[in-house]
């Protein structure tokens, strides 16, 4: 099946400090990558649907300017966490489809992030 | 609009029992169905996908899942429960055209019982 990579696996920063976290197709290119975030023992909620070299549509309730959405290229799309605070910890997970039928989504490893 | 209901938050069967995992769903569209197994602290891995054809579909790890139109379910099944099947299980539905994200479940946890 497809590769989808995620960096880092897991980061911990201070209060007010921005995290940056990648996601990669690794043998495929993707026009549009989706990012999940998820609560502990909680489902998997939709962040923001990242189009490459257009602007990322973002779900009700997510802060566009809090989480920075680029999507640079076919193969990489970035989330970063702007002045990050304890309630932004949490498992960041991203997701692309291969061409052409784009029918599944394959899932990256996850970020497990920690704000102190 | 979609949504996904999973029935039991915690499933727990003795080693080598049936598996039974409960998945029922909403959509306006033909939906395409899926089951994701996730283990602590990774990523999400596909188990298994119903998008046309076939009604029983199967996956990987002996788990297979029955498509049921007239019951809006799309229940997953194993015969025999191992050890590593211990795992967290998400069912997923999206929209049957373009790339559109998944709506998932709130996921069943699987505990197997030596």
């Amino acid at each position: 099946g497809a590769v989808v990579s995620q960096h880092p696996s897991r980061v911990i920063c201070k209060s007010g400090t921005s995290v940056k976290i990648e996601c990669r197709s690794l043998d495929f290119q993707a026009t549009t990558m989706f990012w999940y975030r998820q609560f502990p023992k909680k489902s998997l909620m939709l962040m923001a649907t990242s189009n490459e070299g257009s602007k990322a549509t973002y779900e009700q309730g997510v802060e566009k300017d809090k989480f920075l959405i680029n999507h640079a290229s076919l193969t990489l799309s970035t989330l970063t966490v702007t002045s990050a605070h304890p309630e932004d910890s949490s498992f960041y997970i991203c997701s692309a489809s291969p061409p052409p039928t784009s029918d599944t989504q394959y899932f990256g490893p996850g970020t497990r992030l920690t704000v102190l | 609009a979609q949504s996904v209901t999973q029935l039991g938050s915690h499933v727990s069967v003795s080693e080598g029992a049936l598996v039974l995992l409960r998945c029922n769903y909403s959509s306006s569209v033909p939906p395409y169905l899926f089951w994701y197994v996730q283990y602590p602290n990774q990523g999400l891995q596909l188990l298994l996908k119903y998008t046309t054809g076939a009604t029983l579909v199967k996956g990987i790890n002996g788990f297979e899942a029955e498509f049921k139109k007239s019951e809006t379910s799309f229940h997953l099944t194993k015969p025999s429960a191992h050890m590593s099947d211990a795992a967290e299980y998400f069912c997923a539905v999206k929209g049957n055209s373009g790339n559109t994200p998944l709506v998932f479940g709130k996921g069943t946890r699987l505990s197997v019982i030596a």
